[in-house]
């Protein structure tokens, strides 16, 4: 079946720019997560929707970071006045449920900001 | 919050050598611990997990040991393979993550 998919796969932006980055999940599953990876570290969580309500948005780094999800399957991560700082690939995984359930990955977005 | 720490960064090891990947937490209260095999240009992709209900784990050429006492659980690789160099992700709690260690099997 289809897996975790990702859109745009690349993404170039000027700074203060607005961007959108959109995450289809494996169709059923109800928990949803944001991570963002940058080069050589490990993914950093940004936040985590169980169906439509962010159930923990504590990785968000600053409120120009969004992220909603409003009818439990397609997730959009919003980032207003981009700045350089924000350039890394944006990660998105699913799973069944919450809790400890296998997480499935998308290939990311590859966010440049110049 | 949960912070996990992994050792080492880069590992390079001979084809059919054995690969040993260690991560320290340090919330008590942890009870997942999933790793990652990321290869280029993709996401990670889960190649084992535990449960501190148990100690180890093991699948094929693949283990994973938890010691909850110490707080610290780690990776085994037997019988490497050149397709096995990647980079591996700890994680504990789910969402998180080690730096990652940049695994690489000399033919």
């Amino acid at each position: 079946g289809a897996g975790v998919s990702q859109t745009p796969s690349n993404k170039v932006t000027e700074k203060g720019k607005y961007v959108e980055l959109r995450c289809d999940p494996i169709s059923g599953h109800t928990a949803l997560y944001w991570y963002r990876q940058s080069l050589g570290q490990g993914p950093e969580f940004l936040i985590y929707f169980q169906g439509t309500g962010a159930a923990d948005d504590s990785g968000l780094p600053n409120d120009r970071f969004f992220a909603v999800r409003p009818e439990g399957s397609v997730s959009t991560l919003k980032i207003q006045r981009t700045e350089r700082g924000d350039s890394a690939v944006y990660l998105c995984a699913s799973s069944l449920a919450g809790g400890g359930e296998t997480q499935y990955f998308g290939p990311g977005t590859r966010l440049l900001v110049l | 919050g949960e912070n996990v720490e992994q050792h080492p960064s880069t590992l390079s090891v001979q084809e059919g050598d054995s690969a040993v990947i260690k991560c320290t937490y340090s919330d008590s209260a942890s009870n997942y611990f999933p790793w990652y095999k990321q290869e280029l240009g993709k996401g990670p992709q889960l190649i084992i997990d535990i449960r501190s209900n148990v100690g180890e784990k093991k699948d094929q050429r693949i283990a994973v040991t938890l010691n909850k006492t110490a707080k610290h659980f780690s990776l085994h690789i037997t019988e490497t393979q050149p397709e096995d160099s990647a980079v591996y992700f700890c994680a504990a709690q789910v969402m998180r993550f080690g730096a990652g260690t940049r695994l690489t099997v000399k033919p």
